[in-house]
């Protein structure tokens, strides 16, 4: 069974929309975050969370907005969403903030921008 | 900043033949980063394969290896024998601690398709 969960698999949205991509694990761990990969690029880190507490942001866009509602889940809030937006939202956990080196991924969500 | 480049967005390997899957790294720091593959099987997510924290080192799991090389900034990875259940993408990817950063830096990825 998977222990990272990111509901739903796959989002079509129009430009202008907002969605709320879902994320909970069930390993325990402290840290969170959120990656995204676009086409043919490289998967890139979005923020990372301790103790529900946000720990780094390398997004630019406060269209971009992580919420923790407890421990164990990262919910990503995109707000007027653009195409460029399409891509695959990772989430992952580790037991640590400290040990981020080694990462457990969720199946993603494949998220589509019309 | 630091990066991370693999230059095969696809690779097809038939089975029982060997595999190499290029992956270059550049570190801004004085350091020496760690270095990572991870893989994604059809319908799951990233999952830890190998690391290797000491330049010069070899690491290994599940008939994989890549050994960290700091003169070429590479970490190539090799199999000598796939099989059809290798086939997944494979995530080069380094973190350099001594910047500062505890992140984890990706590579595009490589889709490895193992033929019968």
């Amino acid at each position: 069974d998977p222990k990272i969960i990111q509901k739903p698999k796959y989002l079509v949205a129009v430009t202008g929309s907002e969605k709320i991509l879902i994320c909970e694990q069930y390993l325990g761990h402290n840290a969170m975050y959120w990656y995204r990969q676009s086409a043919k690029k490289p998967l890139e880190f979005m923020f990372s969370y301790s103790y529900q507490k946000l720990m780094d942001n390398q997004t630019a866009s406060s269209r971009f907005q992580p919420q923790s509602s407890k421990k164990n889940h990262l919910d990503l809030q995109i707000t007027a969403l653009k195409p460029d937006d399409s891509a695959t939202y990772f989430c992952a956990s580790s037991p640590h903030w400290v040990s981020q080196n080694t990462l457990y991924f969720g199946a993603g969500t494949r998220l589509s921008v019309l | 900043g630091d990066s991370v480049t693999q230059t095969e967005g696809q690779v097809t390997v038939s089975e029982s033949k060997s595999l190499i899957i290029n992956c270059t790294y550049s570190a801004t720091s004085i350091g020496y980063p760690n270095l990572f593959w991870y893989v994604r099987y059809p319908g799951e997510g990233l999952q830890l394969l190998l690391k290797v924290i000491t330049a010069g080192q070899k690491g290994s799991s599940r008939g994989f290896e890549a050994t960290y090389n700091k003169e070429a900034t590479s970490f190539h990875l090799q199999k000598a024998s796939v099989q059809e259940s290798d086939s997944a993408v494979y995530y080069c990817a380094l973190s350099d601690t001594s910047s500062g950063s505890w992140q984890l830096i990706f590579g595009s990825g490589t889709q490895l398709t193992v033929m019968p």
